[in-house]
């Protein structure tokens, strides 16, 4: 199995220009997440989906941030307009179980963002 | 909402000592304690996990205990190697929360030869 496949691995863009990263999760894997990684924060938790269906986007910082899961093998996080403090790593991992419980998250190599 | 506290952030030991990082949780109702281990510039993996029926686990070098009492549930290396150096992250979630896994803020490892 390929893993968790995330896309661009870096980023590099201006502020105010929309940013959109990619996600495709394990094959069979029916939770996905999106996760940021800062040094001042650590890992924090974006948003999560359960069978495509967002459950929990509490840790969604703003508006400017988006996510959509259209179907099972593919998410995108989107961040519109993009600033300077958006710049970290953004990891998405999926699992296999509702709960995390039964089911560790598999992490994907992330995507560094750069906005300058 | 669960709040997960990692301590120490940075430990130094020398190559055949053990290392020990402590992490403490706020939900009482949490009842699964993933740990994972990230290398410099590579994804986070899981390493060992402990559930709370249970108060301790073992695999090869690697233990967890957990204190449900206290709240609290500990991360045992012994016989380190330089190889174990990385990030390691504790992590906490209750049951039927659909897997909303929060992080402790991370402990740098560095275990010098």
């Amino acid at each position: 199995d390929a893993g968790v496949i995330q896309s661009p691995r870096h980023e590099v863009t201006e502020m105010g220009q929309e940013v959109t990263l990619r996600c495709k999760p394990i094959s069979g894997h029916n939770s996905l997440f999106w996760y940021r990684q800062t040094m001042m924060r650590g890992l924090e938790l974006l948003i999560y989906f359960n069978n495509n269906v967002p459950i929990d986007d509490s840790g969604m910082p703003e508006d400017r941030f988006s996510a959509k899961m259209p179907n099972a093998s593919f998410s995108t996080l989107k961040i519109q307009p993009s600033e300077p403090r958006d710049s970290a790593v953004y990891f998405c991992a999926s699992s296999l179980g509702w709960s995390s419980y039964n089911s560790p998250l598999h992490f994907g190599n992330g995507t560094r963002l750069t906005v300058t | 909402g669960e709040n997960v506290e990692q301590h120490p952030s940075t430990l130094s030991v020398q190559e055949g000592d053990s290392a020990v990082i402590k992490c403490t949780y706020s939900d009482s109702a949490s009842n699964y304690f993933p740990w994972y281990k990230q290398e410099l510039g590579k994804r986070p993996q899981l390493i060992i996990d402990i559930r709370s029926n249970v108060g301790e686990k073992k695999d090869q070098r690697i233990a967890v205990t957990l204190n449900k009492t206290a709240k609290h549930f500990s991360l045992h290396i012994t016989e380190t190697q330089p190889e174990d150096s990385a990030v390691y992250f504790c992590a906490a979630s209750r049951r039927g929360n659909t897997g909303k896994l929060i992080f402790g803020q991370g402990t740098t490892l560095q275990v010098k030869p």
